[in-house]
């Protein structure tokens, strides 16, 4: 079984709409929660850490499910600049070795 | 500031050679990690370096290794490199071992194509 499993998409939403993505993941012990963006052909980049309490940063707003080990992320008010590929990670339990989902696809259309 | 740099940005290497990948870490950061990114897929855990010490490895054959300088710079070097070693490989760092609050910052990455 993967460490984190996630949905690939493609996602295909008009600009304005919202989308939520989830990812599942396996170690109950696991610390740590992000989800990272990544544009085609470059490195994955911070798009934001998620918390027990859930957590907003401007449009995007991440909740953890500790019970049901799952992860969240709502998109609102989608611009074109959002076309990217979200990664769901997660750190080991030992806090040092992330895991990655294999990434969502997310296309923005005008 | 200069954030993480990898060294080169892309590699073409013919079967059964040998790679040797760099990275520096941001100034200050202790920690280097070193991840293979396969095309389509998310990016996986090769080693982590901290203080110059090794803290972690993935599930990867002994053909891969790495080591980390005073300076905390890094290198991941591959041996008899196979075609499905073509990927992207990314360095991450953090100052600290665990960077549970704030994550790794990668590098733009080396893209290897193997032949």
């Amino acid at each position: 079984r993967k460490e984190v499993e996630q949905d690939p998409g493609p996602f295909n939403v008009p600009e304005g709409a919202t989308v939520a993505f989830n990812c599942t993941y396996s170690n109950s012990a696991s610390q740590s929660f992000f989800w990272y963006r990544q544009d085609c052909r470059k490195e994955p980049k911070l798009l934001m850490s998620v918390y027990s309490s859930g957590n907003e940063d401007g449009r995007f707003t991440a909740q953890l499910n500790r019970a049901s080990q799952y992860i969240s992320l709502l998109i609102r008010d989608s611009k074109l600049s959002d076309s990217a590929t979200y990664l769901c990670v997660v750190g080991a339990n030992t806090g040092n070795q992330f895991y990655f989902g294999t990434g969502t696809s997310l296309t923005v259309i005008p | 500031d200069a954030g993480v740099t990898q060294s080169p940005t892309h590699l073409i290497k013919t079967r059964g050679q040998h790679v040797t990948l760099r990275c520096s870490p941001i100034s200050g950061h202790k920690s280097v990690s070193w991840y293979q990114q396969v095309l389509g897929q998310g990016p996986q855990f090769i080693f982590q370096y901290y203080e110059k010490e090794e803290r972690g490895r993935g599930n990867f054959p002994d053909r891969f290794s790495a080591r980390q300088f005073p300076n905390y710079s890094s290198e991941l070097n591959v041996n008899a490199l196979l075609l499905g070693d073509s990927a992207l490989y990314l360095c991450a760092s953090s100052f600290e071992l665990s960077p549970q609050g704030y994550g790794y910052t990668f590098g733009s990455g080396t893209r290897l194509t193997v032949v």
